[in-house]
């Protein structure tokens, strides 16, 4: 029964490589997010997705392409990964607030390009 | 824009209490967050903020002066279980979709 769930927990790849990051909410939000923390634990947002649209996209390279099937995933795929890609990858899901808008974070993706 | 500042690193002793500070510059207040982050560990949600004044639950307790741009939480009765990263967060001006973070203070509590 947890909450947000993302996979894999850890994913080690070659350079050039294209991979995917599930993530998976059992919360009934409307809203997902993805968030790069890299290796000096600045907890970033590269996308947010409401209702399957998407909201914001930040300063993220187009190698970057999150897909929303439905409101309860939000998948994320890097194409032609490289060696700044290499951090923990966290998805996150939040109510649009009525009451206090807490996100709600999954375990993270250790993305380690080599 | 917005721009946060929280000390890098604090020490603190099992059974003490420490006080982690956060400035923040935003354009547009929507309320300020506290996430606690284990080693290794997805961040958790510790407290929200959006009044001025002291909010208290258990043992932790966060409080805001929306003049001063200013925010600390306080850690009561340290346990070493305490020892993680403190993470301030503000929604962006955009709204509360975007959360952005500051650096985090990673605090040691020792015996």
């Amino acid at each position: 029964d947890t909450a947000v769930s993302q996979t894999p927990k850890y994913l080690v790849t070659q350079m050039g490589n294209d991979k995917s990051i599930k993530c998976e909410q059992n919360l009934g939000h409307d809203t997902m997010y993805w968030y790069k923390q890299d290796s000096k634990k600045f907890l970033k947002i590269m996308f947010s997705y409401n209702n399957k649209e998407l909201i914001i996209n930040e300063t993220v390279p187009n190698r970057f392409s999150p897909k929303s099937p439905d409101k309860a995933h939000l998948n994320l795929h890097i194409n032609s990964l490289e060696l700044g890609d290499s951090a923990v990858y966290f998805c996150a899901s939040s109510q649009d607030p009525s009451g206090v808008p807490e996100a709600f974070f999954g375990q993270g993706t250790r993305l380690t390009v080599v | 824009g917005q721009n946060i500042d929280q000390p890098t690193e604090m020490t603190a002793t099992e059974g003490a209490i420490v006080q982690i500070n956060c400035t923040y510059q935003t354009s547009g207040f929507n309320g300020l967050f506290w996430y606690q982050q284990h080693a290794g560990e997805a961040p958790t949600f510790l407290s929200y903020n959006v009044l001025d004044g002291l909010e208290e639950k258990g043992r932790f307790s966060s409080f805001l002066s929306r003049s001063k741009g200013y925010s600390y939480l306080l850690l009561k009765e340290l346990q070493m279980k305490d020892s993680a990263s403190y993470l301030c967060a503000v929604p962006s001006s955009g709204g509360y979709n975007k959360l952005i973070f500051g650096a985090g203070t990673r605090l040691a509590v020792h015996p």
